[in-house]
């Protein structure tokens, strides 16, 4: 089974530009879920799909981040425009089966994202 | 809300040696899972291991076991005869047997020395 993807896998920019991360979640997993993880700490919920519907983006910053999740498969995250703390790791994750506690989410690889 | 604590930032083990992480949360649900995740350096988070809240018994996967302690709402991981691929990031989580939201603690950084 292919696993969760993400790219680019790197990215550097200078504050004020716009950026934007995709996700390709694991073939037939519900939900979806973008984390943001600053070096040294534990993955920050920023939003969650479940198909192609919003069920929390409570902690993202809404001035500046934006996600999407067309026809509830692959999503994209965006940033614009991007400031110097917005320097982290953004992890994408997927989830079978909403409701089932027991599964555990699968995460993508990560974008390490570089503001200057 | 549901928190999680992991009180240990750093640990180091010899290699072949056992070393126990911490990890703590707070709750008022009954009902709820547990993972322990593991980060290589640079690479991506796996699950390392889980338990169900409703069970007594301990999971254990070979070298990794737990020690669930429903009242004193704690579970630690124990790693057995360490390997220098068990260096890490280790992550604790919760998540609501009626929910689909992961609460992660802030992640022990193991590293396994030679």
């Amino acid at each position: 089974e292919a696993g969760v993807a993400q790219s680019p896998r790197y990215k550097i920019i200078e504050k004020r530009q716009s950026v934007a991360f995709w996700c390709n979640p694991i073939s037939g997993h519900a939900t979806l879920y973008w984390y943001q993880q600053i070096l040294g700490q534990g993955p920050k919920l920023l939003i969650q799909f479940q198909n192609n519907g919003v069920v929390d983006d409570s902690q993202l910053p809404k001035d500046r981040f934006s996600a999407e999740r067309l026809k509830g498969v692959d999503s994209t995250l965006k940033i614009q425009p991007a400031k110097l703390e917005d320097s982290a790791v953004y992890l994408c994750a997927s989830r079978e089966v909403p409701g089932v506690a027991y599964n555990e989410q699968f995460f993508g690889p990560g974008t390490r994202l570089t503001v200057l | 809300a549901q928190t999680v604590t992991q009180s240990q930032p750093e640990m180091s083990v010899q290699e072949a040696e056992t070393v126990t992480l911490s990890c703590t949360y707070d709750t008022s649900e009954n009902n709820y899972y547990l993972f322990w995740y593991k980060q290589p350096p640079s690479r991506q988070m796996i699950l390392v291991i889980r338990q169900e809240a409703y069970k007594q018994q301990n999971a254990t996967e070979n070298r990794f076991s737990v020690n669930f302690q429903k009242a004193a709402k704690s579970f630690s991981l124990k790693i057995s005869d360490s390997q220098l691929g068990d260096t890490a990031m280790y992550f604790c989580a919760f998540v609501k047997v009626t929910g689909n939201q992961f609460y992660f603690g802030t992640g022990t950084s193991l590293t396994v020395i030679p």
